[in-house]
């Protein structure tokens, strides 16, 4: 079974300050894992992914995140904050099923709230 | 590409009543999934479907639910009879190759 620990529910960071959202994995096989932000009333947008090949991921809005498998973790970076990035944010990961389909699991969010 | 379409976008019911929810997923996509979001419960997939075939529907928390995709372009949650423990939003969406694109959702409420 997959599995997806997002261990911060909540993360303050100052406008301007780099920010980081934590997440932790855990699969059997190799890993495709995802970020996604959800606005208020709005559905989840993708944000980036990490399939294979460098460690480092660029995706929307200047976000990055860094795979490590030693410590299955993926965790979401961006070097400076915006007010704008105030918003709820979801790690996923998955593999190849058998189907030949990718279900997803989801952490439970993050919700990150960035002070002017 | 206009994205994942949802209808309605708001669903204010009577419990008892049935209710429909629709899903258009994005052309050439051949996995569509239907998910539900709650405070309490957070994210939860509910089924999914991959070329229209229905591969996992563990999570449909009951018999009063069912969702069906007859082509390609078209599927619908069936809420029968609804009842306020129901009351979510709930999201479709499709995918390709791995990462999943949401519609807005449909933010049912059941009184």
């Amino acid at each position: 079974a997959q599995s997806v620990a997002q261990p911060e529910d909540q993360v303050n960071v100052a406008e301007g300050n780099p920010l980081t959202v934590k997440c932790t994995y855990s699969v059997s096989g190799n890993p495709y894992l995802f970020w996604y932000v959800q606005y208020p009333n709005r559905g989840l947008q993708f944000l980036l992914k990490y399939i294979t090949g460098d460690n480092l991921v660029k995706g929307s809005y200047g976000f990055e995140a860094e795979f490590n498998k030693s410590q299955t973790s993926f965790h979401l970076k961006k070097p400076s904050a915006l007010v704008s990035d105030s918003a709820l944010y979801f790690c996923a990961v998955t593999i190849l099923s058998g189907a030949g389909s990718y279900q997803l699991t989801f952490g439970k969010g993050t919700k990150l709230s960035v002070i002017p | 590409d206009a994205g994942v379409i949802q209808s309605p976008r708001h669903e204010v019911t009577e419990m008892g009543q049935e209710v429909t929810l629709r899903c258009k997923p994005i052309s050439g996509h051949n996995s569509l999934f239907w998910y539900r979001q709650t405070m309490m419960r957070g994210l939860e997939l509910l089924i999914y479907f991959n070329n229209n075939v229905p591969i996992d529907d563990s999570g449909m928390p009951e018999d009063r639910f069912s969702a069906k995709m007859p082509n390609a372009s078209f599927s619908t949650l069936k809420i029968q009879p609804s009842e306020p423990r129901d009351s979510a939003v709930y999201f479709c969406a499709s995918s390709l190759k791995g990462e999943q694109y949401f519609g807005p959702g449909t933010r049912l409420t059941v009184t």
